[in-house]
């Protein structure tokens, strides 16, 4: 749904940088996802944030990966230190309640480490 | 762990004829079930969804069906075209208030030749 917007659509950092990728959703909508995307894989389920909140971050690594979706502004996904295993499509996904909606996502951001 | 096989992982078809893509899952609690096209380079797009609490959905040329107890659900596309030529990706996910929380499978790539 054209109505999620991310940026930057590319992003290219060199090892040991700092990434950090926006996702605004819909306007109204409160609800945010991150999935990931590797080369030639299906998209793998990182977080889910509300206003605020973090609701389920079980898909995020342990380590150098957070994320926000302050009251304000958009939801950011920040990688520190990239490495080049962090080079994947990174989409974001927002709905209205959280629940019992269908999914529509952003146009991505593809992250290159070089 | 949760986890979505889905088979073949590339499929291809004469314009014209039938191609079908199986999955299974492992979470019993799974009871929401959409299908994603992805074009290359592009974002993944909801093409059908199905609950569990119904065997069959149709759209047009695109059908889902889902078997419960065996923990199947299939994607059938009639009268393919070329247009129809993309990855296609099954998920499956609680629904409720952890709607937007997808286990998606690997893929599968069609390929419909005219």
């Amino acid at each position: 749904n054209a109505g999620v917007m991310q940026n930057p659509r590319h992003l290219v950092r060199r090892r040991g940088q700092e990434a950090r990728l926006r996702c605004s959703p819909m306007k109204g909508h409160s609800h945010v996802y991150w999935y990931r995307q590797l080369p030639e894989e299906g998209l793998k389920f990182m977080v889910y944030l509300q206003k605020e909140n973090i609701i389920d971050e079980s898909g995020m690594p342990k380590e150098r990966f957070s994320a926000e979706f302050p009251k304000e502004g958009p939801s950011i996904l920040r990688i520190q230190q990239v490495v080049r295993g962090d080079s994947a499509a990174y989409f974001c996904a927002s709905s209205l309640t959280g629940a019992w909606e269908k999914l529509f996502f952003g146009s991505g951001t593809q992250l290159s480490v070089l | 762990g949760e986890n979505v096989e889905q088979h073949p992982s590339t499929l291809s078809v004469q314009e014209g004829d039938s191609a079908v893509i199986k999955c299974t899952y492992s979470d019993s609690a799974s009871n929401y079930f959409p299908w994603y096209k992805q074009e290359l380079g592009k974002r993944p797009q909801l093409i059908i969804d199905i609950r569990s609490n119904v065997g069959e959905k149709k759209d047009q040329r695109i059908a889902v069906t889902l078997n419960k107890t065996a923990k199947h659900f299939s994607l059938h596309i009639t009268e393919t075209q070329p247009e129809d030529s993309a990855v296609y990706f099954c998920a499956a996910g609680r629904g409720g208030n952890q709607g937007g929380k997808l286990i998606f499978g690997q893929g599968t790539e069609l390929s419909v030749k005219p």
